[in-house]
């Protein structure tokens, strides 16, 4: 069964202390891995799509990579208005239904 | 620029009452999708529509849930009958085509089953 976990469930940073999300996923065929912001009341916000081992993408503090089983979302020196949940979800071959983790709750402490 | 946008926000309705639910995606959007988030769960897939058509209504829960798309454009989920377990967030999300790329998503409707 295809599968997507994320960990840890919530990470508190201080300001400025850099940290890793992790995203491993068990899957028949991987045809994108997609990284979400949320915050309370909100929808999902789009943030990157990944398609193969090896890539990386980044936007301002932000910066996600993949494996052929894991991704990272690294937060480098981190801001207060970064604190949210992040949502990591995979589309699989022959499928076009996105399976979603449960997301990491993170809080920046100012 | 207007986003996907979803209404209402809030529906706060009785156990055994019919409940609609709207979106309205990005313009140009084909593919439309419903989700339904509880707290602290992930999100659930419930249906996808390319187009008018749902080739996937996999993730219903039952038959009480149905879902349409008209028009290539707005879509409304329906929940008939409604049981308390049906409360959560309900999320629309829509994407220029299927299988490609992220999703856009809506704010979201409350729903509440009391």
């Amino acid at each position: 069964e295809d599968q997507v976990t994320q960990s840890p469930e919530a990470l508190r940073l201080q300001e400025g202390e850099s940290s890793s999300l992790n995203c491993s996923y068990t899957v028949s065929g991987l045809r994108g891995l997609f990284w979400y912001r949320q915050d309370p009341g909100k929808g999902p916000e789009f943030l990157f799509t990944l398609y193969s081992a090896g890539e990386e993408k980044e936007k301002e503090r932000l910066k996600a990579t993949l494996t052929k089983k894991e991704s990272f979302l690294h937060i480098t020196a981190p801001k207060p208005e970064d604190s949210a949940t992040y949502l990591c979800a995979v589309l699989t071959s022959g499928t076009y239904k996105y399976i979603f983790g449960t997301g990491t709750r993170l809080k920046v402490l100012a | 620029g207007a986003g996907v946008s979803q209404s209402p926000s809030n529906k706060v309705t009785e156990k055994g009452k019919d409940v609609e639910l709207r979106c309205d995606p990005i313009s140009g959007h084909t593919a439309l999708y419903w989700y339904r988030q509880s707290l602290g769960q992930g999100l659930e897939f419930l249906i996808y529509f390319q187009g008018n058509s749902a080739p996937d209504k996999s993730g219903l829960p039952s038959d009480r849930f149905s879902a349409e798309r008209t028009g290539g454009s707005v879509s409304t989920l329906t929940i008939q009958r409604t049981q308390q377990e049906d409360s959560a967030v309900y999320l629309c999300a829509s994407s220029p085509t299927t299988g490609q790329g992220g999703q856009f998503f809506g704010p979201g409707t409350r729903l509440t089953v009391l």
